[in-house]
């Protein structure tokens, strides 16, 4: 399978912030999704994009679905302490996953 | 809630010794799957089985090889550990057609290999 190509590959936060991270892929995929990995656990489903242009949000999260299904971004808004951990990326055809590297994200309180 | 549960957070291990990892879902999906993950690099596949008895290989599957004989478990198993396999290991399920729930993780077995 294809690694996809997420940046940055890290980031220190200020509280408050918001930030973006992104995914580009030289192929396109069906689905889109966005986990976070917390220190000790496995990988957590955020956001989830079926259709090509869609934007979805999950409480102060917000994710893209490139026109050419080759991309995605997320946003975070107001971050907050909570939000340190390691965010992937992943194009999904039939049941396969592909993943970005991750970006860690570490909040500056 | 999906629960997959993997039997070990950690193991250390030396070279040459043989290894099973198992993963355990509760949730009655028929895909399950084998991950290793390293700085760097993100998730990568090992193994997937869409059946018990049925698997297929990964984007790496060289020292590895697994089995499903129930559904709800899948095992992974290093027939000769070496160190350049001390990584983390992520099991996941989804149901046959993933659609809107992309795939649940367990929580990982770190493995160290001495």
């Amino acid at each position: 399978g294809q690694q996809l190509n997420q940046s940055p590959q890290s980031m220190f936060i200020q509280e408050g912030e918001d930030v973006s991270m992104n995914c580009t892929s030289s192929s396109i995929f069906n689905t889109w999704l966005w986990y976070k990995q917390e220190p000790g656990e496995g990988p957590v489903l955020l956001i989830a994009l079926y259709k090509a242009g869609e934007l979805t949000s999950n409480g102060r999260l917000t994710a893209q679905f490139g026109i050419t299904r080759k991309d995605s971004f997320l946003n975070i808004s107001a971050s907050i302490p909570s939000d340190v951990g390691i965010y992937f990326c992943a194009g999904q055809n039939d049941y396969k996953l592909s993943f970005g590297a991750g970006t860690t994200v570490t909040v500056r309180a | 809630d999906v629960k997959v549960t993997q039997s070990s957070r950690y193991l250390v291990k030396r070279t040459g010794e043989k290894v099973f990892l198992e993963c355990v879902q509760d949730m009655d999906h028929e895909n399950m799957f084998w991950y290793r993950q390293d700085p760097g690099l993100g998730l990568r596949l090992i193994y997937f089985s869409y059946d018990v008895k049925m698997k297929e290989k990964g984007d790496i599957p060289e020292g590895y090889s697994v089995s499903r004989e129930k559904k709800e478990r899948f095992s992974l198993i290093l027939e000769s550990a070496s160190t350049n396999q001390t990584s983390m290991y992520l099991c996941a399920s989804s149901p046959l057609v993933a659609g809107a729930f992309g795939q649940y993780f367990g929580p990982g077995t770190r493995l160290t290999v001495t």
